[in-house]
């Protein structure tokens, strides 16, 4: 099946940085990616649609300027948690459908961040 | 939007018997209907999915049906092994154009007991 690359697995920083998480499609083009987060025992919640060369779809509650989308190529969707607090500690995972007949959706390995 | 309600939240089988997951749909337009399985600490992977031009879908021990008038659909799997514990999500996708924006479904923790 196709691969979808989530880097870093895991990351800890300070309270009030910056985190970039970086999903690629490895041999698959993506015009869309979506972002995802998942708490403890829950289920995954979608954030944001990315959008290859325009702005990225957020769903209601899920703010743009703390979590902003960059999807800049046809390969590359990146999501930066800005000023982070503790309560943005989660797994957040990526997925990249690869359209055609079977748009099944290829997810990243995720990524574990704690803010302490 | 689209909202997936999935029961039973936890299900607890002997190994060698069945476990069914159900899991309903509000939005008529949703015609993709895949199911993950999650490891602690994994990626979901798709164990089987179905298309609403089928009614039931069958892959060695899972089997997945789907009521598009009644919107809802379900998960089989039979003889399940201790290696099937594990958490189950299913989604719903309108696909098309939204190409694959999955809503997911709160989650059914399995655990299958020798």
């Amino acid at each position: 099946g196709a691969v979808v690359s989530q880097h870093p697995s895991r990351v800890i920083c300070k309270s009030g940085t910056s985190v970039k998480i970086e999903c690629r499609s490895l041999d698959f083009q993506a015009t869309t990616m979506f972002w995802y987060r998942q708490f403890p025992k829950q289920s995954l919640m979608l954030m944001a649609t990315s959008n290859e060369g325009s702005k990225a779809t957020y769903e209601q509650g899920v703010e743009k300027d703390k979590f902003l989308i960059n999807h800049a190529s046809l390969t590359l969707s990146t999501l930066t948690v800005t000023s982070a607090h503790p309560e943005d500690s989660s797994f957040y995972i990526c997925s990249a459908p690869r359209t055609g007949m079977n748009t099944e959706a290829f997810f990243g390995q995720g990524t574990r961040l704690t803010v302490v | 939007g689209e909202n997936v309600e999935q029961h039973p939240s936890t299900l607890s089988v002997q190994e060698g018997d069945s476990a069914v997951i159900k899991c309903t749909y509000s939005d008529s337009a949703s015609n993709y209907f895949p199911w993950y399985k999650q490891e602690l600490g994994k990626r979901p992977q798709l164990i089987i999915d179905i298309r609403s031009n089928v009614g039931e879908k069958k892959d060695q021990r899972i089997a997945v049906t789907l009521n598009k008038t009644a919107k809802h659909f379900s998960l089989h799997i039979t003889e399940t092994q201790p290696e099937d514990s594990a958490v189950y999500f299913c989604a719903a996708s309108p696909g098309g154009a939204a190409g694959n924006k999955l809503t997911f479904g709160g989650g059914t923790r399995v655990l299958v007991k020798p």
